[in-house]
């Protein structure tokens, strides 16, 4: 099993292009989630999906769309890149129903310039 | 906003001692984690207490959590250099949808 694949790993826009990034599971854990993580904020909660075709908002969604056709794939779009969206990003997927850990991806390091 | 807070900010001992960090949260939970994070990498899930649970072990780890001070401990035994890394407490709320709220870390710094 590969777990949570991210692509890419590393990644340079320039302010106003737009991107994805991608999120795949092969575990069929229902939950997925987006987080970012900048110095010495922990990691925020950017999107959510607990099933194919449903996804919410979390702490911080402005300037980001996501979408879940299947229950594999999770991805990410940064609608104009903004020198703000500067971060690393994580994947994250769980189980169903709460009290199960989640297993993360190795992350997209993202530079907007 | 964050819901955990880990104390302290950060941490330096050698290798064979005991490490201590603490989370502190401030809404009812479902349940608690801990999550371990080396440097430029994913987090790693480390281990799960339920709001009904008050302690927990795995290997050298020990978990306790406090509903009434809401508030939990990652105890750490017998600290490997390997242990070098940020520690994060997570909890996942226990109204609506699973989702969980990180704390700002922990860094643990373990010298041979």
């Amino acid at each position: 099993n590969a777990g949570v694949t991210q692509t890419p790993k590393f990644q340079v826009l320039k302010t106003g292009q737009s991107m994805t990034l991608q999120c795949a599971q092969d575990m069929n854990h229902e939950y997925m989630s987006w987080y970012r993580q900048d110095p010495g904020m922990g990691l925020r909660l950017i999107h959510y999906s607990v099933g194919a075709g449903i996804t919410d908002q979390g702490e911080v969604p402005n300037g980001y769309n996501v979408s879940r056709s299947t229950t594999e794939d999770f991805p990410l779009r940064l609608l104009s890149a903004a020198p703000s969206q500067t971060s690393v990003y994580f994947c994250a997927s769980s189980l169903q129903g709460g009290n199960y850990g989640y297993t993360f991806g190795s992350g997209t390091r993202l530079t907007v310039v | 906003s964050q819901q955990g807070e880990e104390d302290p900010q950060a941490l330096s001992i050698q290798e064979g001692e005991n490490a201590t960090m603490n989370c502190s949260y401030k809404t009812s939970i479902n349940n608690l984690q801990w999550y371990r994070q080396n440097s430029g990498r994913g987090l790693v899930h480390l281990i799960l207490i339920r709001s009904n649970e008050r302690e927990k072990h795995s290997g050298r780890l020990r978990v306790t959590l406090d509903t009434s001070k809401k508030s939990s401990s990652l105890l750490i035994t017998a600290s490997r250099a390997a242990d070098t890394a940020s520690y994060f407490c997570a909890t996942e709320g226990d109204s609506g949808y699973s989702t969980l709220t990180f704390g700002k870390g922990t860094m643990l710094l373990v010298s041979p």
